[in-house]
């Protein structure tokens, strides 16, 4: 099965600034979603964008997909403290279960 | 509600003894998951049951077995721990099924932290 790869690695931002992590992966898709992780605890969902949708909002966060470049952008805005985590994306394909990237560790320095 | 409740948080085994990793959801869910997630590495799916009665391997399931004692209760069992099985270990629960109608959103535990010795 195929695995989202995260880029960057790690990323560290000061408080209020945007922080813009992406994804990209192999094959087609049904959808892609995105979880994130705080230190010592399990994954939280975040957001899902499906494969013939290019753009999702939620809150401060902002999800696109471009599937003819078989990539994704999570974008969130005025970054805080309390956004400091792992995120990660998740790849929804023909076989169902969902495949784990290994993630962006987020660092928002006060 | 509680969600998906693990346990132990945390074990220290030695190689060779067995242990099983219990996992409870109260949201009906029909499927539920395992996975192991180790630094650098990302999640990997152990064993995954995608409604009750029924188990597939994921992407790792050497080493492991699971039981989907009912529809609230998925258990992981490591019967003889290796050194290689330190990690720590989700269970997760999603309502998808063997025919799932929607998108397969998943609902994590908070997660067990084994070594093995």
């Amino acid at each position: 099965s195929q695995q989202g790869e995260e880029d960057p690695q790690a990323l560290s931002i000061q408080e209020g600034e945007n922080a813009t992590m992406n994804c990209s992966y192999k094959t087609s898709i049904n959808n892609l979603q995105w979880y994130r992780q705080n230190s010592g605890r399990g994954l939280v969902h975040l957001i899902l964008i499906r494969s013939n949708e290019r753009e999702k909002h939620s809150g401060r966060l902002r999800v696109t997909l471009d599937t003819s470049k078989k990539s994704s952008s999570l974008l969130i805005t005025a970054s805080r403290a309390a956004d400091t985590a792992s995120y990660f994306c998740a790849l929804s394909g023909s076989a169902r279960q969902l495949t784990f990237g290994s993630g962006t560790q987020l660092t928002v320095l006060p | 509600n509680a969600g998906v409740t693990q346990t132990p948080k945390f074990q220290v085994l030695k190689t060779g003894q067995s242990m099983t990793l219990q996992c409870a959801q109260d949201m009906n869910h029909n499927s539920m998951y395992w996975y192991r997630q180790d630094p650098g590495m990302g999640l990997r799916l152990i064993y995954y049951s995608a409604s009750e009665g029924t188990t597939d391997k994921g992407e790792v399931p050497n080493g492991y077995n699971v039981s989907r004692l009912n529809k609230r209760e998925f258990s992981l069992r490591l019967e003889s721990a290796a050194p290689s099985q330190t990690s720590v270990y989700f269970c997760a629960s999603s309502p998808a099924g063997i025919y799932p109608s929607g998108a397969n959103v998943l609902t994590f535990g908070a997660g067990s932290r084994l070594t093995v010795l």
